[in-house]
């Protein structure tokens, strides 16, 4: 069954960088959207990308976030001047399209710790 | 404030035995909501999906409820196994929007 996959499982950076975090979706799927998980908190909405532009954003998803489909099959989240409360889990997602019982596929995350 | 609200315990039973998980919300008008299982350091796993106008959903050994007059969902396995154990998030869609937000999961742990 085909999967979305994400790099790097687990980046470890200073505060004050930036990182890049990489996913590919599924093939055919055309909505892509980008979450966060603080330990033992619960999953949280940050971003959804539809047709090379963000259709959805939350309030978390400020000017120190960005996201982009650079070719046909990876899709990334940016984030700026990292800051100590970055450090979660974010979980890409892809979907191949927005009606109903069009369950959102998850990847296996990237942890990212900032020091 | 719009709550979503799971069990936070975690619910122990025995192998065979049939788990029901609860997840309740208030000041939502969901479209659908979601049953998602998360195993430690993996993303969320797509299980069923119910909308607003249906009462019940099953698939294999899992069925989910949905009662929009009490704002309650529930999410049932029968025959439990200890490869069931995982935390089990529910999320839900308003009108109007696909993006679901989630519960904080509740963690089921089968005893063999």
């Amino acid at each position: 069954e085909p999967e979305v996959t994400q790099t790097p499982s687990h980046q470890v950076t200073q505060m004050g960088q930036e990182v890049i975090l990489r996913c590919v979706p599924i093939s055919n799927h055309l909505y892509f959207y980008w979450y966060r998980q603080i330990l033992g908190q619960k999953v949280e909405f940050l971003v959804s990308f539809y047709n090379n532009e963000i259709s959805e954003k939350s309030e978390i998803f400020d000017d120190q976030f960005s996201v982009e489909r650079p070719d046909g099959s990876n899709f990334t989240l940016k984030i700026r001047s990292t800051k100590l409360e970055d450090s979660a889990m974010y979980f890409c997602a892809s979907q191949p399209s927005s009606g109903l019982n069009q369950p959102q596929h998850f990847g296996d995350g990237t942890r990212l710790s900032i020091l | 404030s719009q709550k979503i609200e799971q069990n936070s315990e975690a619910l122990n039973i025995q192998e065979g035995k049939t788990a029901t998980l609860t997840c309740n919300y208030t000041n939502y008008s969901p479209a659908y909501l979601q049953w998602y299982r998360q195993d430690p350091g993996r993303g969320p796993v797509f299980l069923l999906l119910i909308r607003e106008n249906e009462k019940e959903k099953r698939k294999e050994r899992l069925k989910v409820t949905f009662d929009t007059t009490l704002k309650q969902s529930l999410f049932h396995i029968t025959a439990s196994q200890p490869a069931d154990s995982a935390t089990y998030l529910c999320a839900l869609a308003e009108r109007g929007s696909y993006i679901p937000t989630f519960g904080r999961g509740t963690s089921l742990i089968v005893h063999p």
